[in-house]
Formats: C-alpha cells, structure tokens, sequence
C-alpha cells in the first residue's frame, strides 16, 4: 500500500528561483496538509485541503507561497521566488476522515542558497 | 511563548532503560494529545494518541495525560536501540477538520546498545 508520496526528496537551488514541491496522498484521503520543518520553529502547518479546497491558509508565511491542489491525488507547494530562509524540510500529509490519523510523506529537503 | 513546550534533548539512554518524555502546553482548550515518531530523514508516524486526561497503554509505550497541570508524558519500556528516534508530542482541540495539531519541536532520543 503506497504510502504519501513526495517530490523531489532533495532539492537546491539559488535565492530568486521558483520552486515547486509536489504531493501525492494515499488514494481515497479527503484531506491533505502541507508543513514546514526547521530546528528553530519545529513542525508547522502551512495549509490544508479538504476534498481538494484549501481550508485554512493561515500559516501560509507570504504571499511568495502558494498551494494548489486541481484533483484529488495531486498538490503542489510553489514557492516564489524563493529566499534562503526558506530552507527547511517541507511535509505533506493526508488523512481518510477528520477522525483519523494523518500519514505523512518522508518529506523534501529544501536548500536555498 | 510556545502553546507547546518540549525539550529537545538529546536524551541517551541505555537499553532496557525506562524513558520518560514529557511536554508542556498553555492552552486548557486541548483535548486530543498525540505522539509521533520521527526516524533520521523520515516523516512522523503516530505512535499514540489519547482523548482528554488519563493513561493510554499500547505495548510498552503509555501515553499519560493530566489536564490540570496542562502535562502530557510518554513512557518506554524495555527500550530497544530501534525506538532511537526523534519524538514529538502534537495536540489539537478537536478532531474535526477544522481543528489544528500544533507540534512540539520534539526530543531525539538515543538508545545505547
């Protein structure tokens, strides 16, 4: 059984250029979240969709960041233009109903230099 | 401050030792606690969770909560190198969709063979 799947698993880039971070959840799980992970700040919740609309954005950092997520089993994470601050290793998770656990992918390694 | 403290060791242990993990949160308004596993370049993994105060027992893990103090420990037994891992308490104050968990930064535990 395919577990949350994200790409690319590593990244790095330079300080103005757009990236784009990629989310497949597990077939069949309504919602998807998308988290920021550093030593400073921890685990923190950018976004999440429920059934493919976004809910709650507000730990979207500015306006740079945007999320999408046109179908059921694909999201992506944009970050424009991105800045060195940025790095951090970004999380997708997806879970089937509100009443369960969510399932988190093994992350991307973000690098900006 | 932080609605959710941890501290973020490092706590090495040897094996067969008993581990206690511990957090603190300020807002009353939780009820729902979680601990997730975190293995070196993975993504979190529930390992437990428990509704309001009490003591949740799975294996050799037990999840203790005391609403009062606003405290929440998870307890190993017979530790094994395998549980070396980084540890994160998590809380939100419902189940529904449109509850938030807010992590702690997580403790990385060490398992001395």
């Amino acid at each position: 059984d395919a577990g949350v799947i994200q790409s690319p698993r590593h990244e790095v880039t330079e300080m103005g250029q757009e990236v784009t971070l990629r989310c497949k959840p597990i077939s069949g799980h309504n919602s998807l979240f998308w988290y920021r992970q550093t030593m400073m700040r921890g685990l923190e919740l950018l976004i999440y969709f429920n059934n493919n609309v976004p809910i709650d954005d507000s730990g979207m950092p500015e306006d740079r960041f945007s999320a999408k997520m046109p179908n059921a089993s694909f999201s992506t994470l944009k970050i424009q233009p991105s800045e060195p601050r940025d790095s951090a290793v970004y999380f997708c998770a997806s879970r089937v109903t509100a009443d369960q656990p969510q399932h988190f992918g093994d992350g991307t390694r973000l690098s900006i230099l | 401050q932080k609605e959710v403290e941890q501290d973020p060791g490092p706590l090495s242990v040897p094996e067969g030792a008993i581990v206690s993990l511990n957090c603190t949160y300020s807002n009353s308004a939780f009820q729902y606690f979680m601990w997730y596993r975190q293995y070196s370049r993975k993504g979190p993994e529930l390992l437990m969770y428990t509704y309001s105060s009490g003591n949740k027992e799975d294996g050799r893990f037990t999840a203790q909560v005391d609403k009062s103090s606003k405290y929440i420990s998870l307890f190993i037994r017979d530790s094994q190198p395998s549980d070396s891992a980084t540890y994160l308490c998590a809380m939100s104050r419902g189940y529904s969709s449109a509850s938030k968990i807010i992590f702690g930064s997580g403790t990385r535990l060490s398992i001395r063979p």
